[in-house]
């Protein structure tokens, strides 16, 4: 299975700010995914990134809000922008291991916001 | 939004036991997952399930598929203390991105 990390593993950060979360995977992927999990709840979709196009955002979720890159098929960010305290929750990344499909999740990032 | 909902939402148990949990989804689907996750770190890649397999087992993981009701069963049996965690389900319904469930909160009493 992909063996995933991501950058920083936990962040306390100021209201208003940004934060970029970084996520490596060390095989070629075609489709990457980022999800957030607030406290207490289950996992929700924010988008699915596709190397060499825009992020597919799923509702509730806009871009200005949350920028995603994909430079390349090992790599993604996401940024959570202008950040307030309804944004503190766990933020991971995932990929689907396309010859079984099944999904393997970075360690996640736990973002407090204050 | 939800694919559906898990129960039971939280599960107290002894060493020894067995524990079941069930998961009730919505739409058609391609395959279903189950994960754990340990107090709030990143999730474990417990089984798959593809819509057309009724069984699937893996150690002491028991999971079945029901595509008629929708719903899945996650059995582990002869339970221990580091099962403790909770446990989701997730469907993916051809998209290639998963839909959660609810999960269930499973505390092993050794």
């Amino acid at each position: 299975s992909a063996v995933i990390s991501q950058k920083p593993s936990r962040d306390i950060c100021q209201r208003g700010t940004s934060l970029t979360i970084q996520c490596q995977v060390d095989s070629q992927v075609t489709m990457m995914f980022w999800y957030r999990q607030q406290p207490g709840q289950s996992l929700t979709l924010i988008a699915t990134a596709n190397q060499g196009s825009e992020a597919t955002y799923e509702s509730g979720f806009v871009i200005d809000k949350f920028p995603i890159s994909r430079p390349n098929l090992t790599f993604s960010t996401l940024t959570v922008s202008n950040m307030s305290p309804e944004d503190s929750s766990i933020y991971l990344c995932s990929v689907e291991d396309g010859g079984r499909d099944e999904q393997y999740f970075g360690p996640g990032t736990r973002l407090t916001v204050t | 939004s939800q694919q559906g909902e898990e129960d039971p939402q939280a599960l107290s148990i002894q060493e020894g036991e067995n524990a079941t949990m069930n998961c009730s989804y919505k739409t058609s689907i391609n395959n279903l997952q189950w994960y754990r996750q340990n107090s709030g770190r990143g999730l474990v890649h417990l089984i798959l399930i593809r819509s057309n397999e009724r069984e699937k087992h893996s150690g002491r993981l028991r999971v079945t598929l029901d595509t008629s009701k929708k719903s899945s069963s996650l059995l582990i049996t002869a339970s221990r203390a580091a099962d403790t965690a909770s446990y989701f389900c997730a469907t993916d319904t051809g998209r290639r991105a998963l839909t959660f469930g609810s999960g269930t909160r499973l505390q092993v009493q050794p």
